[in-house]
């Protein structure tokens, strides 16, 4: 299976911050990521696939990058209603695969 | 306005069953493969199953091959998680999911919760 470690598992910001959230695949996945975020009580919405294309309707103040191994989540600019849990996916192989989440609060 | 719907979750002994349903709405639902993925409870995401659009090709997790079922009614609009010889850790959330291409799991219905308790 194809382990999906994030980094930080947690961190607060203050609105307005830049938020940066790692995502490593155990082996190369080439593009096949996603990233979801998950308020609480709340089922997961999927914000950025293939590692850089952002989801229609999605601010664009998120973003995604990276391919292989190595992937990056960026919030460029921190807010209020962005407090969530945010969770990489890799589809290359399957079991399809979820990174453990980094849970964003404000500082 | 795409919409799923989760039912049939509850509390269950462990060694016991329970059908879990997903309504699908505002879509061709026929058209598009569908997930289940479950989260225990103050935990992570953890992918189920996978069923094609035509019900061809079906994938399992590990944890619950020979013991989970999953099809589909495309007359019906629905996705179902047929779940026997059910363990304390498969107590969680289940969530269907549209894959709207290539494991874009997009919507997610809302969530049922499955307590496996004696």
């Amino acid at each position: 299976d194809i382990q999906m470690t994030q980094s930080p598992s947690s961190l607060s910001a203050s609105v307005g911050d830049r938020v940066t959230i790692t995502c490593q695949a155990s082996q190369d996945i080439s593009n096949y990521l996603n990233w979801y975020q998950q308020k609480p009580g709340k089922a997961p919405k999927l914000l950025i696939y293939d590692a850089s294309n952002l989801e229609t309707g999605v601010p664009s103040r998120f973003s995604g990058s990276g391919s292989g191994t190595d992937f990056t989540f960026t919030i460029s600019s921190l807010q209020p209603e962005d407090i969530a849990t945010y969770y990489c996916q890799q589809y290359d192989n399957l079991p399809i695969t979820f990174g453990p989440g980094t849970k964003v609060d404000i500082k | 306005e795409v919409q799923l719907v989760e039912s049939g979750g509850g509390l269950v002994q462990p060694g016991g069953s329970l059908r879990l349903s997903c309504a699908a709405s505002g879509f061709t639902f026929s058209s598009y493969s569908m997930n289940w993925v479950r989260q225990a409870p103050g935990k992570g995401l953890e992918w189920v199953s996978y069923i094609s659009s035509s019900s061809s090709t079906i994938y399992y997790a590990d944890s619950v091959k020979g013991r989970f079922t999953i099809s589909r009614d495309n007359a019906k609009n629905s996705l179902y998680l047929q779940m026997n010889s059910l363990r304390a850790e498969d107590t969680a959330v289940y969530y269907c999911a549209r894959d709207r291409q290539t494991y874009e799991f997009d919507p997610w219905g809302q969530g049922t919760l499955v307590t496996v308790s004696s």
